[in-house]
């Protein structure tokens, strides 16, 4: 156990449906990482929280959101589902100082049909 | 835009035998990470390379950091069936503070035979 937890593990769901995933990090984390993982775009990175604000953004579709919470954890929202979301979604946390992600959650692997 | 690509993409290789994976990348970093992620599991960090000239060993795997050429290794020394799985390496690109995105290269898938 990596101590970031996510949730769902496995989600599927149809197209043009709205989906939120879960992360909380490990403990003591104040950053949070969002990645993706597709077999045709690699691992992409998505977005970076830091004790609840946005400091770093990649390659994160407009239909998709993120945000961080007071008690640190956080939820990816992904919004009119396409086919092509259809991924590995990681959440990843590290502590300040320490650069960027060294934790990495088991990931939730989302499934549109 | 940043690239980092890694080679080889895919590694065969026999037992007790030693390669080399490489990372190379297009723009300045002085922090990079090597990770090892078995199918349809989550990733595990291997090593943290902070510096030019960082060099780090974990039992049958050690890696390094050319900052100014933009390179760094995994080698792989006397390969065993338990090293099967696919590599990647991640460039660090700090942003000030607390700011930090991690962009990986292509992963190297490593299959060794007995």
């Amino acid at each position: 156990d990596s101590g970031v937890t996510q949730t769902p593990k496995h989600l599927i769901t149809a197209t043009g449906q709205r989906v939120t995933l879960r992360c909380s990090p490990r403990s003591g984390d104040l950053s949070v990482y969002w990645y993706q993982q597709s077999l045709d775009q690699g691992l992409q990175f998505l977005i970076q929280y830091y004790n609840g604000e946005e400091r770093a953004k990649g390659n994160i579709l407009e239909r998709f959101s993120a945000q961080q919470f007071p008690d640190l954890h956080s939820e990816l929202n992904l919004s009119s589902l396409e086919l092509g979301d259809s991924a590995l979604y990681f959440c990843a946390s590290s502590a300040y100082g320490q650069g960027g992600p060294n934790t990495f959650g088991s990931g939730t692997r989302l499934t549109v049909v | 835009e940043l690239k980092v690509e890694q080679n080889p993409l895919f590694l065969s290789m026999q037992e007790g035998k030693n390669y080399t994976i490489y990372c190379n990348y297009s723009t300045t970093s002085d922090r990079l990470y090597w990770y090892r992620q078995d199918p349809g599991k989550s990733l595990e960090s291997l090593f943290v390379l902070l510096s030019n000239g960082a060099v780090k060993q974990e039992g049958r795997l050690m890696a390094s950091l050319d900052t100014k050429a933009r390179l760094s290794t995994l080698h792989i020394t006397a390969a065993v069936h338990d090293l099967s799985a696919t590599y990647f390496c991640a460039v660090d690109i700090w942003g000030g503070g607390a700011t930090n995105k991690l962009i990986f290269g292509t992963g190297t898938l490593l299959a060794v035979q007995p």
